[in-house]
């Protein structure tokens, strides 16, 4: 159980054009899912907390025009990189909550990572 | 702010020698505490976690981990490696209370076990 699944794994666009990525949360529901950026030879930086029926919390310096959030479900919450450019090119990884273990232990499921490059 | 750091970039040993990875943290207060791996081409997986009860927790494939408290400690430690463990190894605190139970991860270890 506890599986995460992202879509597309790996995705090339051009400059200006924006890419939606899906995180799902295939076999428990998860209120709240995170979206991370993962630099290479870097740890992950939390981009962005996705919270259902409400509006994402974005961490500090991360634009949220350019980076659109949507937790439409209880399963499912999308990334949406508008007007992409290289320097958005890197590694989307989203995480989910399991809701039946509460708030209090915070434990996360990781899906596979989404490989963004905009030429 | 809460913080996170690991002391070792990358580690490179042979198979059967032990594993010992430091993570520390910059927080008073109360802390959930997490190992992550990631084999190469593979996403995160957890390692082990420590909530509260007793600071010596096991977890899956023979790793432990040891959470002291007084040193805002919570080093991972495997007493025999495999080939398999090649794989890059991230500490995650949450640190409750504040930053909104949000995870921060270390900056990560490359290990590198040869044959």
């Amino acid at each position: 159980g506890a599986v995460v699944s992202q879509h597309p794994s790996r995705v090339i666009c051009k400059s200006g054009t924006s890419v939606k990525i899906e995180c799902r949360s295939l076999d428990f529901q998860a209120t709240t899912m995170f979206w991370y950026r993962q630099f290479p030879k870097q740890s992950l930086m939390l981009m962005a907390t996705s919270n259902e029926g409400s509006k994402a919390t974005y961490e500090q310096g991360v634009e949220k025009d350019k980076f659109l959030i949507n937790h439409a479900s209880l399963t499912l919450s999308t990334l949406t990189v508008t007007s992409a450019h290289p320097e958005d090119s890197s590694f989307y990884i989203c995480s989910a909550r399991d809701d039946r273990a509460g708030r209090v232990y915070n434990e996360q499921f990781f899906g596979p990572g989404t490989r963004l490059t905009v030429l | 702010a809460q913080s996170v750091s690991q002391h070792n970039h990358h580690v490179i040993l042979s198979e059967a020698a032990s594993l010992e990875l430091g993570c520390n943290y910059s927080y008073g207060g109360t802390v959930n505490l997490f190992w992550y791996v990631q084999y190469p081409g593979q996403h995160l997986q957890l390692l082990l976690k420590y909530f509260s009860g007793d600071p010596l927790v096991k977890g899956i494939k023979g790793f432990e981990a040891e959470f002291i408290k007084s040193k805002f400690s919570f080093n991972l430690r495997k007493p025999s490696v495999q080939w398999s463990d090649t794989a890059e190894y991230f500490c995650a605190v949450s640190f409750i209370k504040a930053a909104g139970n949000k995870l921060t991860f270390g900056g990560g270890t490359r290990v590198l076990v040869k044959p």
